[in-house]
């Protein structure tokens, strides 16, 4: 079974600090990783994905993730927080090997920045 | 571009009544998918559909809930004799569907579920 495990459900920072939001995959084979924002009343909108080859990967938004297999995870990380990244963030794996193609989440963080 | 639209936004039932929520896919996305988000379960999958082929029904909680996609378009999510747990944000999805699990899947923005 495949699960996502997103390290604390709400997390604040200072405008201009790094942001760091964890994230954890549970899978004997590396999943396809996903992350995705959601703005107040919005629907989600993918940030970044690792599905192959570079294990850095750059999004949106100066957000950016890097796949360590032998850690299972893929956190996200920003260097400097601005206001209007307050948002909830959501990890998502789909496991190749399933066949499957709908996305499992986690519990998602909530991201507040401090001015 | 026109994204994933859903309609109604909001839609308030009572309990036992039927509900029909529409999605509109991106034009040219042959893969669509219903998410429910709720506080209890959080953001689960429910049902996808891809081109002409059989739908995978493994998400849906019951009976109770069905879809489906006319013309590899629009997508209808019916749920029958709704129940208080059924509150929820019910969100679509869709993909190009060229690439398989590795394809971007674009959001709608939801439709708020409230059953009395």
């Amino acid at each position: 079974a495949q699960s996502v495990t997103q390290l604390g459900s709400h997390v604040s920072v200072s405008e201009g600090a790094l942001v760091l939001l964890r994230c954890n995959y549970s899978s004997s084979v590396p999943p396809y990783l996903f992350w995705y924002v959601q703005y107040p009343n919005q629907g989600l909108q993918l940030l970044l994905k690792y599905t192959t080859g570079a294990t850095l990967v750059k999004g949106i938004n100066g957000f950016e993730a890097e796949f360590k297999k032998s850690e299972t995870s893929f956190h996200l990380t920003k260097p400097s927080a601005h206001m209007s990244d307050a948002a909830e963030y959501f990890c998502a794996v789909i496991l190749p090997t399933t066949g499957a193609n709908n996305l499992f989440f986690g519990t998602g963080t909530r991201l507040t920045v401090i001015p | 571009g026109a994204g994933v639209s859903q309609s109604p936004s909001n839609k308030v039932t009572e309990k036992g009544k039927d509900v029909e929520l529409r999605c509109d896919p991106i034009s040219g996305h042959t893969a669509l998918y219903w998410y429910r988000q709720s506080l209890g379960q959080g953001l689960e999958f429910l049902i996808y559909f891809q081109g002409n082929s059989a739908p995978d029904k493994s998400g849906l909680p019951s009976d109770r809930f069905s879809a489906e996609r006319t013309g590899g378009s629009v997508s209808t999510l019916t749920i029958q004799r709704t129940q208080q747990e059924d509150s929820a944000v019910y969100l679509c999805a869709s993909s190009p569907g060229t690439s398989g699990a590795t394809d971007t899947q674009y959001f709608g923005p939801g439709t708020r579920l409230t059953v009395l």
